[in-house]
């Protein structure tokens, strides 16, 4: 089945720019997604590309996707304290019926 | 437009209990998700319900089993707990009409099983 795999911990200071990374195993997938969780919430769909485009920007957002490496990255312009979260990349499978998420990235960020 | 909601928000049982845990999609969506999230994991696919058949399922036993009803809103029905399901439940809603079939997510909610 797929896989997708994230760092477990990104910290930067509040202003500077912020990646997080994925990566993930099933090429045939249309869309890609990043899901932000805050503590005790559920999951916020913050973006998504289409599997055709190498990046999409959406205000402070910015997504590059990779096909040929299989390599899915979240850039946060300007961080700010109130994107501290947890951020997940998830792959739908081929039915498109089922999401596989990553194990989800802590993004801490310091005043 | 409403959102996902769930109910209920949190929910303590004990071992070889049942539980139902009930979800409301969003306005418009056929379609309704189950993912269980333990601490500190990303989500795991359940069930998928669409037009009140269930349309995929991951790798969780028979105990765990699922309903939709005609207004699309669902329920995860788990039998038999087990002090490894305590975890956050996720309910997500799309519409598998549009090509995208993006979910959205309701709050979850968070099942102790003591």
């Amino acid at each position: 089945g797929e896989d997708v795999e994230q760092s477990l911990f990104l910290s930067v200071r509040e202003g500077d720019s912020s990646v997080i990374n994925c990566t993930y195993t099933d090429s045939s997938s249309t869309y890609l997604y990043w899901y932000k969780q805050e503590p005790g919430a559920g999951l916020q769909l913050l973006t998504y590309i289409f599997s055709n485009m190498d990046m999409k920007q959406d205000q402070r957002l910015t997504v590059l996707l990779n096909k040929k490496d299989k390599h899915l990255s979240l850039r946060i312009a300007d961080t700010q304290t109130g994107d501290s979260a947890i951020y997940f990349c998830a792959v739908p499978n081929n039915a498109g019926n089922m999401l596989t998420f990553g194990g989800g990235t802590r993004l801490m960020v310091k005043p | 437009e409403t959102g996902v909601t769930q109910s209920p928000t949190h929910l303590i049982k004990t071992r070889g209990q049942q539980v139902t845990l009930r979800c409301s999609s969003q306005s418009g969506h056929n379609t309704v998700s189950w993912y269980q999230q333990a601490l500190g994991q990303g989500p795991q696919f359940i069930f998928q319900y669409y037009r009140e058949e269930e349309n995929g399922r991951g790798n969780f036993p028979p105990r765990f089993s699922g309903l939709q009803f005609p207004n699309y809103s669902s329920e995860l029905n788990v039998n038999a707990l087990e002090l490894d399901d305590s975890a956050l439940y996720l309910c997500a809603s799309s519409d598998s009409g549009l090509t995208t079939d993006t979910q959205y997510f309701g709050p979850g909610t968070r099942l102790t099983v003591l």
